[in-house]
């Protein structure tokens, strides 16, 4: 059972626009959600991280939104850029436990 | 340069032939972790380490083992492999315990068994 669920296998968006990436959980439990981001042949980085306590979350170009009624949680990437062309994952966790639940991936593509 | 550490990259073996995948890490992180990440799975915990001497099953850990004698170092053992363990495998560090599990991953393993 997938308790962490990214519905769009992928998103094509062209460069300078907003690429949102979207992700849906089952557990409300979960209290730290993550993004992580991964090119081919390499691990997956993190990317950015919010708190169940918080809403929203920014770092740069990205920001990540929570919505814990909805159970529902998204990354914004403003502008999107070439660079940005990869799989992203979101990640949920409970409270002082490093166990972590993956959604299965949204591939990216930034057209120039 | 700190970082997580895999080998073998790529291996394609038999079915029931043992084989051990390396995991290490040089900073000195408490926390490390084995996924596979499977096409429509996304990324799925095998084992967790805590510590040294500290492992527990994740949510696939069937058909695997491994162990945490020291702190940098954790293998991922498959005792007899079988067809369905082809995929892709990612060991993970992380300095931290929750609520700050940002994990650092490795480059990643491709297994193929025949």
């Amino acid at each position: 059972d997938q308790q962490v669920k990214q519905n769009s296998p992928s998103l094509s968006v062209q460069e300078g626009r907003i690429s949102i990436l979207n992700c849906d959980y089952t557990n409300s439990m979960f209290d730290y959600f993550l993004w992580y981001k991964k090119y081919p042949a390499e691990g997956p980085t993190f990317l950015i991280s919010i708190s169940s306590i918080k809403d929203k979350n920014e770092d740069g170009r990205f920001t990540v939104f929570l919505n814990k009624s909805a159970k529902h949680l998204s990354l914004h990437i403003v502008p999107s850029q070439p660079g940005d062309s990869a799989v992203y994952f979101c990640a949920a966790s409970l409270y002082n436990n490093n166990d972590m639940r993956f959604g299965a991936g949204t591939r990216l593509t930034v057209k120039p | 340069e700190a970082q997580v550490t895999q080998n073998p990259r790529y291996l394609i073996t038999v079915t029931g032939k043992k084989l051990t995948v390396t995991c290490s890490q040089n900073m000195n992180h408490e926390y490390m972790s084995w996924y596979r990440q499977d096409p429509g799975l996304g990324l799925r915990q095998i084992y967790y380490s805590m510590n040294v001497e500290v492992t527990d099953k994740g949510d696939v850990p069937e058909g695997y083992k491994v162990s945490r004698k020291e702190k940098r170092n954790f293998p991922l053992i498959l005792e007899s492999p079988s067809p369905n363990q082809t995929s892709l495998y990612f060991c993970a560090s992380s300095p931290h315990r929750a609520p700050f599990p940002e994990q650092y991953f490795g480059p990643g393993t491709r297994l193929t068994v025949t």
